[in-house]
């Protein structure tokens, strides 16, 4: 089956404790993506990757780190996480942008630092 | 200004009404556009596309005014099940290649 996984899906931490959401896909998609959901603020792009080795910073990405070291893997790294990180994060992948790819979604990791 | 601007809703109509709603984007040079549909905080999934020439899929219908830089979304005949938020994409090339989300606009069918 084709799919976006994300791993974990609920996790509460404290502040200044690093952590990792890992996401992985399994469709060969070139184009991967980390957003973060907040209320009255719709998806926003914390960190993007056309292909491996390449990653650029989206809208919002002071306080977080990425990797594509493998095509299929694309993790979201913390590390020192602060309660305005507290959010819904979705992984999604595409094939390489022409502006006509549906993205696909992972299931969401809802992240609450205390 | 948002780069994608929608209305949050909530429509309330009751089943077999029709609905419809806007969303208003601020790059002239947006290129693509789509429609989402996300149920209750889960994963966002493609509803439809958004062609210059509008387009059809069952009851939902899209249109786009380049003109006036926005996009609409009808449902006609609604259903319970088309209870959702709704969320307005904006892709451009400009630089390096950028979606943008809307906010979302709510919707509830009601029986």
């Amino acid at each position: 089956e084709a799919q976006v996984t994300q791993n974990p899906r609920y996790l509460i931490t404290v502040t200044g404790k690093k952590l990792t959401v890992t996401c992985s896909q399994n469709m060969n998609h070139e184009y991967m993506s980390w957003y973060r959901q907040d209320p009255g603020l719709g998806l926003r792009q914390i960190y993007y990757s056309m292909n491996v080795e390449v990653t650029d910073k989206g809208d919002v990405p002071e306080g977080y780190k990425v990797s594509r070291k493998e095509k299929r893997n694309f993790p979201l790294i913390l590390e020192s996480p602060s309660p305005n990180q507290t959010s819904l994060y979705f992984c999604a992948s595409s094939p390489p942008p022409t502006g006509t790819d549906e993205q696909f979604f992972g299931p969401g990791t809802r992240l609450t630092v205390l | 200004r948002k780069e994608v601007e929608q209305d949050p809703g909530p429509f309330n109509v009751p089943e077999g009404a029709t609905v419809a709603f806007n969303c208003t984007y601020s790059n002239s040079a947006s290129q693509s556009f789509f429609w989402y549909r996300q149920d209750c905080r889960k994963e966002p999934k493609l509803l439809m596309s958004v062609y210059s020439s509008g387009n059809e899929d069952g009851r939902f219908t899209a249109q786009l005014n380049r003109a006036s830089q926005y996009i609409s979304l009808l449902i006609r005949d609604s259903k319970l099940s088309d209870s959702a938020t709704y969320l307005c994409v904006v892709t451009s090339w400009e630089n390096d290649y950028k979606l943008s989300f809307g906010a979302g606009t709510t919707v509830t069918v009601r029986a």
